[in-house]
């Protein structure tokens, strides 16, 4: 049971550049978000989807986009990366308002 | 908007001293949950509370909720290496807002 699995798990960038950080969890679970992690600032959601079909801003969403693909994937879009978003970033998912099961996290690094 | 504040941001102790971190909240919540991250590592649920005033434990651990469910606590008796990391609360309303977090070091 592999849980949440989120690629690339590394990622250098120049500014302006895009990727997608892609994500995938196979325990079945309807909701799915997106997290950034920055020293001294906890966890910020960055964006969110509580069933296949729907997504929802958060705290952070700009320089962002997301695709909930289908119940199983969610990917994190950076169209014109910028270093403000050097982070490491992390998938999560969990059952409607329970537990919430995290990536191992994408290291992300602009330059 | 809704707040979670955590304290301290960080704490060193020597092994076998007791650790506590406190988590407020501007608003009220419906539950609040813990979770601790290692070096390196990914968070990783500890437990969720729910009643006003309720007390769970953990083998060391310790959670209490607030009876305004508007604050927390984590105390962990007798620290080991082990415990090492950044615990985590988060509370919930209509979306689940994490704390800032506090880093736990253990002295051997």
């Amino acid at each position: 049971n592999a849980g949440v699995t989120q690629t690339p798990k590394f990622q250098v960038l120049k500014t302006g550049q895009s990727m997608t950080l892609q994500c995938a969890q196979d325990m079945n679970h309807n909701s799915m978000y997106w997290y950034r992690q920055d020293p001294g600032m906890g966890l910020r959601l960055i964006y969110y989807s509580a069933s296949e079909g729907t997504t929802d801003k958060g705290e952070v969403p700009n320089g962002y986009n997301v695709s909930r693909l289908n119940k199983r994937e969610f990917s994190l879009r950076l169209e014109s990366a910028a270093p403000s978003q050097t982070s490491v970033y992390f998938c999560a998912s969990s059952l409607q308002g329970n537990t919430i099961y995290f990536g191992e996290g994408s290291w992300l690094t602009v330059v | 908007g809704q707040q979670v504040m955590q304290i301290p941001q960080y704490q060193h102790v020597q092994e076998g001293e007791d650790f506590t971190t406190y988590c407020n909240s501007s608003t009220t919540l419906s539950n609040i949950q813990w979770y601790k991250q290692r070096p390196g590592g990914h968070p990783v649920f500890l437990i969720q509370l729910v009643k006003s005033g309720e007390v769970k434990k953990q083998k060391r651990l310790t959670f209490q909720f607030g009876e305004a469910k508007k604050n927390s606590s984590l105390h962990i008796t007798a620290t080991q290496t082990t415990d090492v990391g950044t615990y985590f609360c988060a509370g919930r309303t209509d979306k689940l807002i994490f704390g800032t977090g506090t880093r736990l070091q253990v002295f051997p």
